[in-house]
């Protein structure tokens, strides 16, 4: 069955520190994954795409087949990366999500 | 351009009343979603609507309805409330091609007593 796993539900770092967010997928066939974000009292939005292969806000992501993973990282955390973030997948033929559990990121000061 | 909105933001209900979520999006997307978001599970998938006139089951589809009449609406009924309903939702809405984002609505928080 298609899964996508985070294995961190809180994930603790000092402002200016390196960041990777853990993203494994279980999925028969070409996965397309995403990472969202949810910033304090805003909604999800999207941070990235892996098709896109771009960064945004200093974050990237690259999709390893062999380890099945989509790790998130930023070099240098900032505070205002503190926020919800959720790995997913689209099931293909159906359009439906995946959404893995959630890692909250805090970036102490 | 509103994106997704959803109506109500709160609401208390009394296990086994009744209630309905409204979501809305002006995008013209084909697909809409619902999820429900509780902690630590994450972001899970109630129904989804892959255009007007159409509803799927998604994984936790027990307790809940959806209906699609009109493309740019998905209402989510709850026709006898539950404790365990207690919950976040959101509605999601996207153009349904391989690769394109979801857009989110803010979220309505229920609380079931």
């Amino acid at each position: 069955a298609q899964r996508v796993t985070q294995p961190e539900k809180l994930l603790s770092v000092f402002k200016g520190a390196p960041v990777e967010l853990k993203c494994n997928y279980s999925y028969s066939g070409s996965p397309e994954l995403f990472w969202y974000v949810q910033y304090s009292r805003q909604r999800l939005q999207l941070l990235l795409r892996h098709i896109s292969r771009e960064s945004i806000k200093g974050f990237t992501a690259d999709l390893n087949k062999g380890e099945t993973s989509f790790h998130l990282k930023k070099p240098f955390a900032q505070e205002e990366d503190s926020a919800m973030y959720y790995c997913a997948l689209i099931e293909s033929g159906t359009y439906k999500y995946i959404f893995g559990t959630g890692t909250r990121l805090k970036v102490l000061a | 351009n509103a994106g997704v909105t959803q109506t109500p933001k709160f609401r208390v209900l009394k296990t086994g009343q009744s209630m309905t979520l409204l979501c809305a999006q002006d995008m013209n997307h084909e697909y809409m979603y619902w999820y429900r978001q509780d902690p630590g599970m994450g972001l899970r998938l109630i129904h989804y609507s892959v255009g007007e006139g159409t509803t799927a089951k998604g994984e936790v589809p027990d307790g809940y309805n959806v209906s699609r009449l009109k493309k740019q609406n998905f209402l989510l009924g709850l026709e006898s409330a539950a404790p365990s309903q207690t919950s976040v939702y959101f509605c999601a809405s996207s153009r349904g091609s391989y690769g394109n984002e979801q857009f989110f609505g803010p979220g309505t928080r229920l609380t079931v007593l």
